[in-house]
């Protein structure tokens, strides 16, 4: 069976500093892993997803995150942390009956 | 393009109400998944429809219960609500069951 754990429910940084957001699965199958972001009082929009190929994988809003298939591990990085990066991150990985399943999310503190 | 539509925004129920949420999914998709989204915690998936029929089902009782019109919209139905049915009630429309979920912003339903 597929899980998702996020590790750090609260992450805080000070903008323009690096945002590192932490995401470790396992899966009995080749994984298919997404990273979503929700704003406040708002639904979820899809920053990027890793399904094959390339390990590395850019998103929307200067995000990106690297596959680590050794490291069972998905995180989310992000050069130089903006205020509007304030939100909740989620990480979730596709089950086998193609939906998702999610972590519990990290909510991202920007400091001015 | 209208993406994902949900009603209503928000709604207040007491214990042992029934409640009838609503979801108009991305042009062009035929497929539509709810998720249960509790404060503090990754969505949940509840069923998936398509074509008319509860195609999958998650981890919930059967006072949840769906419907999905021939126009490709679809409700969520919970009858005698209980106090943890509180959360925020996610749509996701797809294009088939394996195609790339977008989400609503959600219906955020209180049970008092």
């Amino acid at each position: 069976a597929q899980s998702v754990t996020q590790l750090g429910s609260h992450v805080s940084v000070s903008e323009g500093a690096l945002v590192l957001l932490r995401c470790n699965y396992s899966s009995s199958v080749p994984p298919y892993l997404f990273w979503y972001v929700q704003y406040p009082n708002q639904g979820l929009q899809l920053l990027l997803k890793y399904t094959t190929g390339a390990t590395l994988v850019k998103g929307i809003n200067g995000f990106e995150a690297e596959f680590k298939k050794s490291e069972t591990s998905f995180h989310l990085t992000k050069p130089s942390a903006h205020m509007s990066d304030a939100a909740e991150y989620f990480c979730a990985v596709r089950g086998s009956n193609y939906q998702l399943i999610w972590g519990a999310g990290t909510k991202l503190i920007i400091k001015p | 393009d209208a993406g994902v539509t949900q009603s209503p925004t928000h709604l207040i129920k007491t214990r042992g109400q029934q409640v009838t949420l609503r979801c108009s999914p991305k042009s062009g998709h035929d497929t539509v998944s709810w998720y249960q989204q509790a404060l503090g915690q990754g969505p949940q998936f509840i069923f998936q429809y398509y074509e008319e029929e509860e195609r999958q089902r998650g981890n919930f009782p059967d006072r949840f219960s769906g419907h999905q019109f021939p126009n490709y919209s679809s409700e969520l139905n919970v009858n005698a609500l209980l106090l943890g049915d509180s959360a925020l009630y996610l749509c996701a429309s797809s294009l088939g069951h394996t195609g790339e979920l977008f989400f609503g912003e959600g219906s955020r339903l209180t049970v008092l």
